[in-house]
């Protein structure tokens, strides 16, 4: 089955500063990469996703790159504010369409 | 925006109780999904319904039982839990389970297993 590895475990960082998550899979047939944000006892929410047809995808502070030949794929934030601290799981759904999660990222982002 | 519903939003009970969980959805999605998120974990698949047909059952036990009445409800039915089911169970829903389609989660019921 697909496994997905994610790091860092966590990430802390100044506000305005960047960061980047980074994920490996191992099933070369999955072709959809989304990123969700999940704030302490809320819902795991999506915020950006690319499909392996794709190398780039941006949305206004948010982008995901993706290397299928490396079969990796990251998350950049940009000009991180406070609200952006949670974790964020990144995750790969393989050719069973079935949706394997990284372990998860914790990031703090100091006022 | 994007809908989930679930209830409760929290429940207790004992390993000899029976219960269930609901979810809910009304963007018209024709693929459900049921995982399970213990603390600081990542949430873990459990159930796939796909026009309300169970079509992916990752290895669950028998004491969570699946039902999908029709295609905007999924129901899970809990009986003889361990103290170790104690977790946040997350209902998903995506247009449908074969395209790439993202998949949108609920809240979560809080279930503690006394």
């Amino acid at each position: 089955g697909e496994n997905v590895e994610q790091h860092p475990s966590t990430l802390s960082v100044q506000e305005g500063d960047s960061a980047v998550i980074k994920c490996t899979y191992s099933d070369s047939a999955s072709n959809y990469f989304p990123w969700y944000k999940q704030e302490l006892g809320k819902r795991p929410q999506l915020i950006i996703d690319i499909r392996s047809n794709v190398g780039e995808k941006k949305d206004q502070r948010i982008a995901v790159t993706l290397n299928k030949t490396a079969k990796h794929f990251s998350l950049h934030i940009t000009e991180t504010q406070p609200e952006d601290s949670a974790v964020y799981f990144c995750a790969a759904r393989n050719a069973g369409n079935m949706l394997t999660f990284g372990g998860g990222t914790r990031l703090m982002v100091k006022p | 925006d994007t809908e989930v519903t679930q209830t409760p939003k929290h429940l207790v009970m004992g390993m000899t109780n029976k219960k269930s969980l609901k979810c809910e959805q009304h963007m018209g999605h024709r693929a459900m999904y049921w995982y399970k998120q213990k603390a600081k974990k990542p949430p873990e698949l459990m159930f796939v319904y796909s026009y309300e047909k169970l079509s992916i059952n990752e290895s669950v036990p028998s004491r969570f039982s699946p039902e999908c009445p029709n295609s905007s409800l999924l129901n899970l039915h809990l009986h003889a839990l361990q103290p170790e089911d104690s977790a946040l169970y997350l209902c998903a829903s995506s247009q449908d389970s074969v395209g790439n389609q993202p998949q949108h989660f609920g809240d979560g019921t809080r279930l503690s297993i006394l």
